[in-house]
């Protein structure tokens, strides 16, 4: 059964700081690899999406990496603002399957 | 465009009463998805529909039906409602293209007392 882990549960910066949150699986045999946001009491925005022949993606100041084969993907934050803050969740579509298996998620709090 | 939109946002039941959630999608996308999310446990997929007229069973669907009404909606019917039910659901929806990128709507905030 696929699993998914994102440590820290919780990460606190000072406004301007790069960052890197992280999302490991424990099955390679995925299909895509999908980054989202969550503002408190809110759905679910697609950040970013990584197909599993790519690398990598970006889309402005996010950046996100795959690596298939050690089960890892990273979510870069470039020059954090306070507007960042929310819950960044991963989620793995494994193999064929349509639905996604998701990661707890990381809190992350950007300090003005 | 409102993408996938959730009825309603809000609701408190008590234990035995039933009730439907509705979901709807404006994108023509074919798959559908309910998730609950619970502290700590991040999404789990309680059913999802591949395409108009099928339904499959997700990782938590016990207590739980659903109805793929046509292309567009796609309802979670609680029978009798219990305090583990107590949870946020979600609706989502994908295309059919390779990537299957997912949408999600606002979430549905159900307590069951």
């Amino acid at each position: 059964k696929q699993e998914v882990t994102q440590i820290p549960a919780a990460l606190s910066v000072p406004e301007g700081e790069n960052l890197v949150l992280n999302c490991s699986f424990t099955d390679s045999a995925i299909y895509n690899l999908q980054w989202f946001r969550q503002d408190p009491g809110k759905g679910l925005t697609s950040l970013l999406l990584i197909q599993s022949s790519q690398r990598e993606q970006t889309s402005g100041r996010l950046n996100a990496s795959l690596d298939k084969s050690s089960g890892r993907s990273t979510l870069y934050i470039a020059a954090s603002q306070p507007g960042d803050s929310a819950t960044y969740l991963c989620a793995v579509r494994p193999g064929s399957a349509r639905q996604l298996t998701f990661g707890s998620g990381t809190q992350l709090t950007v300090l003005p | 465009n409102a993408g996938v939109t959730q009825t309603p946002k809000f609701q408190v039941l008590k234990t035995g009463q039933s009730m439907t959630l509705q979901c709807a999608q404006d994108m023509n996308h074919n798959s559908m998805y309910w998730y609950r999310q619970d502290p700590g446990m991040g999404l789990r997929l309680i059913y999802y529909s591949a395409s108009e007229g099928t339904t499959d069973k997700g990782e938590v669907p016990n207590g739980y039906n659903v109805s793929r009404l046509n292309k567009r909606e796609f309802s979670l019917r609680l029978e009798s409602a219990a305090p583990s039910q107590t949870s946020v659901y979600f609706c989502a929806s994908s295309d059919r293209g390779l990537s299957y990128e997912q949408y999600f709507g606002p979430g549905t905030r159900l307590t069951v007392t």
